[in-house]
């Protein structure tokens, strides 16, 4: 079973300030993806990314797949308290359906004003 | 509807009790997935249709967990005999493909408390 590993696992800070968030496997990922969750809601997709050293950019959010294929990061510039929220990354493994994700434990992020 | 519905929002039940979920996907998609998610953790698969039958169960945790969708289309999730461990939000996804890159879309999730 391939596991995910984020850190940090809880990150309080102040609006304004930059974040970067970790997602690692000791194995390879076919694909990897970022969520959002908000408390009482589902996971969102934020993206997907695919090719090793592909970098994707969502207004203030940076995402980064490492070269190979086996870690990936989240980079938010000038927090806003909307960005609070449970940040997950997911997988799937080779051969599976898209679908059948492998979650990681989530970073809760807090954005105080 | 717009979204992924899923009911109740929140359920309550006695240990050993019986307990339906219930999972109204977006029109159109095919593909349709139970998550189960524990307070602090990330979303567990645990069940795939795509249409009407089970194209990968090997989540379920045990055979007091079952899942159906007769008509490809609405799904239930069914639990017998609660033990407080299965006390749990419930997710519940579809797409409109189990193969290629389909986006997911999650429903806001049941709620389960196994008192």
């Amino acid at each position: 079973t391939q596991l995910l590993e984020q850190s940090p696992q809880f990150l309080s800070i102040q609006e304004g300030e930059n974040l970067t968030v970790y997602c690692n496997s000791s194995s390879v990922f076919s694909s990897l993806q970022w969520y959002r969750q908000e408390p009482g809601e589902g996971p969102v997709l934020l993206v997907t990314v695919v090719t090793g050293g592909e970098v994707k950019k969502l207004k203030r959010l940076t995402f980064q797949f490492g070269d190979a294929r086996k870690d990936s990061s989240l980079h938010i510039t000038a927090a806003q308290p909307g960005d609070t929220g449970l940040y997950l990354c997911a997988s799937t493994r080779p051969g599976t359906s898209y679908g059948k994700l492998t979650f990681g434990q989530g970073t809760i992020l807090t954005v105080h004003p | 509807g717009a979204g992924v519905s899923q009911t109740p929002s929140n359920k309550v039940t006695e240990k050993g009790k019986y307990v339906e979920l219930r999972c109204d996907p977006i029109s159109g998609h095919t593909a349709l997935y139970w998550y189960r998610q524990s307070l602090g953790q990330g979303p567990e698969f645990l069940i795939y249709f795509q249409g009407t039958g089970a194209a990968d169960d090997s989540g379920l945790p045990n055979d007091r967990f079952f899942a159906v969708r007769p008509e490809g289309s609405v799904s239930t999730l069914k639990i017998q005999r609660t033990e407080r461990g299965d006390s749990a939000v419930y997710l519940c996804a579809s797409s409109r493909a189990g193969f290629g890159t389909g986006e997911l879309f999650f429903g806001e999730g049941s709620r389960l408390t196994v008192l």
